[in-house]
Order: structure tokens, then C-alpha cells, then sequence
């Protein structure tokens, strides 16, 4: 079965203090692994896909990673408007359904 | 372009009660779903489209029904709600497959 672990729960922040949010999974065949920001009472924004080990993408502050186990959202120098609910979710080669994470609640503060 | 718009954005409804959730995208997908989100789990998948006239079930699919009479709506229904159908609902929809799924707004949806 497919499994998507997101570390941690939660994190906070003081603005320019760059971390790593964690997203480990199990899939049988992955075709993709997809991140997205979410904000307070709003559906999820898309931000990445990566395909295949050893892939990066970039995009402002943000840099998601892919290891054949895990993938990372590295956010460096954050600023409060980052503050969101990060997710992370992988489909199957051979699903239709994205296989989400709990997310990572983040909180970057001045 | 206005992405994929859901209609409610709140609702509460009487335990027993029906209703129908409507989600438009104005993109040209083939491809749309529905997802609830619940405190504590991962979006879940209800049901999907893989075109006009399709549906397929997904993942908790119980006590919901769909229908895809128009390539750009999906519509969602509760025949007779329950507490537990209390949720936040989101469509999402896709040009294909394996394309990005882009999502709406959510319905909040409070059963008592």
C-alpha cells in the first residue's frame, strides 16, 4: 500500500532561518511526487513535481529534492508570507489518485 | 480563467438531508476528482472522472454519487448525509493522467 510520512507535524520559524521539510514514501512504481503549498481555508496550490532520483526544482525560495525514499522542500531565507501547510503526495505508475501526507504546518515569524 | 471553481463554499445540512456539490474548471481537463480533507489525515480520493459521461470510484467512495454529464463539471452528491460526511470537500482536475491536478477552493461542509 502506498504511505506518504510528512516531518515534522509542525515548525516554526524566525524569518530568514532557512530549514528542510521531509516527506517519506513507499509506492509500487512512482510516477510522480508532487508538493503543494495550502493556506488557511483554501484548496491546495501546486508548486512542484519531480519525477525521478535526483531530480530539483526550484522556485523563488523553495527547493524540493528526490531521493528514491524521500523527497525535501528546502526553504531558504523564509519570509512570514511563507507561512502555509506544505503536502506532499505521490502517484502510483499505475493510479489515478494522489497519495497525500498529513503536511507540515509552518510558521515563519519577523 | 478562473481554474476550477466549487460551489457551496459552506453548507450545513440535517443529518439525513441531501445535497449536491458542484465544481466547474474552465481549462479544457479531461480529468476530475473529488478529495475530502479531514483534521488529522491526508486528502482523501471519493470519486474520478476520466472524461464526459465517466466516473470511477476512488478510495472512500461510500455514501457519495457523482456525475460528469459536461466535460467541465463534476458534480458530487449526498443522498443522505451523515455526521461523519462532515468534511472539507475539494475537486481537483487534470488535462490527463499524469499531468498536475489542480484544485479548487473546497466546500466546507458541516453535518449535525
Amino acid at each position: 500500500e502506498d504511505q506518504v510520512t510528512q516531518s515534522p507535524e509542525a515548525l516554526r520559524l524566525q524569518e530568514g532561518e532557512s530549514s528542510s521539510l521531509n516527506c517519506s514514501y513507499t509506492v509500487s512504481g512512482l510516477r510522480g511526487l508532487f508538493w503543494y503549498r495550502q493556506d488557511p481555508g483554501k484548496g491546495p496550490e501546486f508548486l512542484f513535481t519531480l519525477y525521478s532520483a535526483g531530480e530539483e526544482k526550484e522556485k523563488e525560495r523553495l527547493k524540493a529534492t528526490l531521493t528514491k525514499k524521500e523527497s525535501f522542500l528546502h526553504i531558504t531565507a523564509p519570509k512570514p508570507e511563507d507561512s502555509a501547510t506544505y503536502l506532499c503526495a505521490v502517484q502510483a505508475n499505475s493510479g489515478y489518485a494522489l497519495n497525500f501526507g498529513k503536511g507540515t504546518s509552518l510558521l515563519v515569524t519577523p | 480563467n478562473a481554474g476550477v471553481t466549487q460551489t457551496p463554499k459552506f453548507r450545513v445540512l440535517k443529518t439525513g438531508q441531501s445535497m449536491t456539490l458542484l465544481c466547474a474548471q474552465d481549462m479544457n481537463h479531461e480529468y476530475m476528482y473529488w478529495y475530502r480533507q479531514d483534521p488529522g489525515m491526508g486528502l482523501r480520493l471519493i470519486h474520478y472522472s476520466v472524461g464526459e459521461g465517466t466516473t470511477a470510484k476512488g478510495e472512500v467512495p461510500d455514501g457519495y454519487n457523482v456525475s460528469r454529464l459536461k466535460k467541465q463539471n463534476f458534480l458530487l452528491g449526498l443522498e443522505s448525509a451523515a455526521p461523519s460526511q462532515t468534511s472539507v470537500y475539494f475537486c481537483a482536475s487534470s488535462y490527463s493522467r499524469v499531468e498536475t491536478q489542480y484544485f479548487g477552493p473546497g466546500t466546507r461542509l458541516l453535518v449535525l
